[in-house]
């Protein structure tokens, strides 16, 4: 069975920082392209960014309200996917989903149950 | 405010043929594909479409998505109550070199 797990949420003063990891089991972790994905409370989708597979180079990229700040990264050998969240400000606030986005013929296809990330004073 | 239009109420009763629209440009929808996602109430998204028209395994072949230009549609046939949820869109946008989505739309079942 396919599982993905964030932890690493919680309440983060502005201007902190957070890391999030996606504990991923259940398929072969090293040749999915992962995104993370984000929910504001009451308020829709947004995408913070993705990982290539290492086959596929590994190149990350970001939606623009996170570059700079947000950095994605993975373990293979640990079938991890990372979130390193710098700079938080209150409108980070929301949940955080992992997801694959591209895996074999697959997209979209696995998400995590996400991890609600509060940054408030 | 979301780049892809969706909107964001749509409603209809058991049985009925229901489509929530999905605008966009030709930077996003035109020129990729799209995706549809359904969120139950206090759960993470479920892909129901994927590159347009594919539904994963699993999914009921009541929904269908479509795509024309720089709109498409996700069609639900024969509504059920466990239906009532929000719908989104989605399109890779090369113009921003990223995922957008629609401002989802909460489908009500009467």
């Amino acid at each position: 069975e396919v599982q993905l797990v964030e932890s690493g949420g919680g309440l983060v003063e502005p201007g902190g920082s957070l890391r999030l990891s996606c504990a991923a089991s259940g398929f072969t972790f090293s040749n999915a392209w992962m995104s993370w994905v984000r929910q504001a409370p009451g308020k829709g989708l947004e995408w913070v960014g993705r990982i290539r597979s290492k086959a596929d180079g590994g190149a990350t990229e970001y939606a623009a309200p996170m570059k700079g700040r947000f950095s994605i990264s993975r373990d293979d050998s640990r079938n991890t996917l990372y979130l390193q969240m710098n700079s938080l400000r209150t409108e980070d606030t929301a949940v955080y989903y992992c997801l694959t986005e591209k895996y074999l013929s697959s997209w979209h296809l696995y998400w995590g149950q996400g991890t609600l990330v509060t940054v408030s004073s | 405010q979301s780049v892809l239009t969706q909107p964001p109420s749509a409603s209809g009763t058991p049985g009925q043929r229901v489509t929530i629209s999905c605008s966009g440009s030709n930077s996003n929808i035109e020129s990729n594909y799209v995706y549809w996602y359904q969120q139950l109430p206090g759960t993470a998204p479920k892909v129901l479409i994927y590159r347009n028209n594919q539904r994963p395994s699993g999914v009921p072949d009541r929904f269908s998505g479509s795509k024309s230009g720089a709109s498409a549609s996700l069609a639900i046939s024969g509504l059920r109550s466990e239906d009532e949820a929000d719908y989104y869109c989605a399109a890779w946008d090369d113009s921003l070199g990223g995922w957008v989505f629609g401002g989802g739309t909460k489908l009500t079942v009467l």
